[in-house]
């Protein structure tokens, strides 16, 4: 069964980089799944912000895209995000997710598995 | 962006109650519905995908219906590990949105 774990600052100063990694274990992260980030803020409950396949092919919410990067580690099984600047409004709990991928030549975008979440602040 | 509006946001109920709780979608999005279940400081658990397909491991008292704009979420007999806060989420296209989110609380 997979698993996924975040790691990264749990505090960035206003104008910084927020960077997280998710680790996966338990599968491979080279398979027909798709690898993402969720957020969750008080202000604005569960919000997704982007998704990577193990190509390195990648979907960004608009409202993010201009501050967001996401990349793959193929040989470290584990995938990043990067967040830049941030402000305030970017203080929330970070979840890396697992998109099942297709089905019957449909691409999927729920999430099946999570990683337990990190809280990351913007504080200075 | 696909608005996802849940109803309602708090719902009180005693364990063995029916609950339902509603998703409305802001466009068609023909079956592309999951609903989730969270507990305080928990990740999001997935409990039905495509609208009405239930989870592997997820009990079947819990139910999904719906398609176009209207779901439902169903759960037959409330059991008391059930209260908890519960989301929908499109993935009918691009950015894909969650609902506010319905607390069930007990009565």
């Amino acid at each position: 069964q997979v698993q996924l774990q975040e790691s990264g600052p749990g505090l960035v100063k206003p104008s910084g980089t927020l960077s997280l990694t998710c680790a996966v274990s338990g599968g491979s992260i080279s398979t027909s799944k798709w690898w993402s980030w969720v957020r969750q803020s008080p202000g604005k409950g569960l919000e997704w912000i982007a998704e990577i396949y193990h190509t390195g092919e990648s979907n960004y919410n608009p409202s993010l895209k201009s501050r967001v990067t996401m990349s793959v580690d193929k040989s470290k099984n584990q995938f990043s995000l990067k967040l830049s600047p941030v402000t305030a409004a970017d203080t929330a709990v970070y979840y890396c997710a697992r998109i099942p991928g297709y089905r019957g030549g449909y691409r999927l975008g729920y999430f099946d598995s999570w990683g337990q979440g990190t809280l990351v602040t913007v504080s200075s | 962006d696909i608005q996802m509006t849940q109803s309602p946001s708090t719902l009180s109920a005693s364990v063995g109650d029916r609950v339902t709780i509603t998703c409305r979608a802001s466009q068609i999005i023909r079956n592309w519905l999951a609903w989730y279940q969270q507990k305080p400081g928990k990740a999001p658990k997935l409990l039905i995908y495509d609208a009405s397909s239930l989870e592997s491991g997820v009990p079947s008292r819990f139910s999904g219906s719906g398609s176009g704009t209207e779901f439902t979420l169903t759960i037959s007999s409330l059991q008391p590990d059930d209260f908890a806060t519960y989301y929908c989420q499109h993935y009918n296209s691009y950015p894909w949105t969650f609902g506010q989110g319905t607390k069930v609380e007990i009565k």
